[in-house]
């Protein structure tokens, strides 16, 4: 099976823009989790989705949103860009209450 | 609310050593507790999940085990090699949904 793929892989953003970035789960997957990972923060929950629904949500702002389409494919959305957004993005698929969890490459953000 | 330690935070070793990292966490109440590995600028790799009601799991030249108790987990990697270095990340899993709970990661350098 293929894994978990995220795109793109890279992204430079200027500060106010927005962003979206997409992620695509293992076959048969319908669980897809998003985190932020930074320096500072380390790894960070940001929302859940299963069946096209956010099932949990972390403590970030509302400028961070996501959603699920009906293939169980997810994306997330960060509007009005700051400069601390820079951080490495990652989804990961999972049936619900997974036993294991399985990670993408990342998104690697940066906000200029 | 579940907090997540790792000690040390950084270790290097020289090559052929067993080593021993350490996870706490604050609520004993869990689900599971898996162990990854992330190479930089990588995604997370699952190494082993141990589910509550289990004591430990094995793959390979690695060892989990889990003290709920006591909301201790341990990852022992015997006879460490240079390609073993990395961060390694414990992260544990309440329940009610597939959120992650992440430690603050172990930075291991093995030497040749």
């Amino acid at each position: 099976k293929a894994g978990v793929t995220q795109t793109p892989r890279y992204l430079i953003k200027t500060r106010g823009q927005q962003v979206t970035l997409s992620c695509s789960p293992i076959s048969g997957h319908r669980s897809v989790s998003w985190y932020q990972q930074t320096p500072g923060q380390g790894l960070q929950f940001l929302f859940e989705y299963f069946s096209e629904t956010q099932r949990n949500k972390g403590n970030f702002p509302g400028r961070f949103s996501g959603r699920q389409f009906s293939n169980s494919r997810s994306e997330m959305n960060v509007s009005t860009l700051e400069l601390g957004d820079s951080a490495l993005y990652l989804c990961a698929s999972g049936q619900p209450r997974s036993d294991t969890q399985y990670f993408g490459p990342g998104t690697r953000l940066t906000v200029l | 609310k579940q907090e997540v330690t790792q000690i040390p935070a950084a270790l290097s070793v020289p090559e052929g050593e067993n080593l021993v990292l350490n996870c706490s966490f604050t609520d004993s109440a869990i689900y599971n507790l898996q162990w990854f590995r992330q190479d930089p600028g990588k995604g997370l790799t699952s190494l082993l999940l141990i589910q509550s009601s289990q004591r430990e799991q094995t793959s390979g030249r690695l060892n989990a085990s889990l003290d709920k108790s006591s909301g201790r987990s341990t990852l022992y990697i015997a006879a460490s090699q240079p390609g073993d270095s990395a961060t390694y990340l414990c992260a544990v899993n309440g329940g009610a949904t597939n959120k992650l709970i992440f430690g603050t990661g172990t930075l291991l350098a093995v030497q040749p």
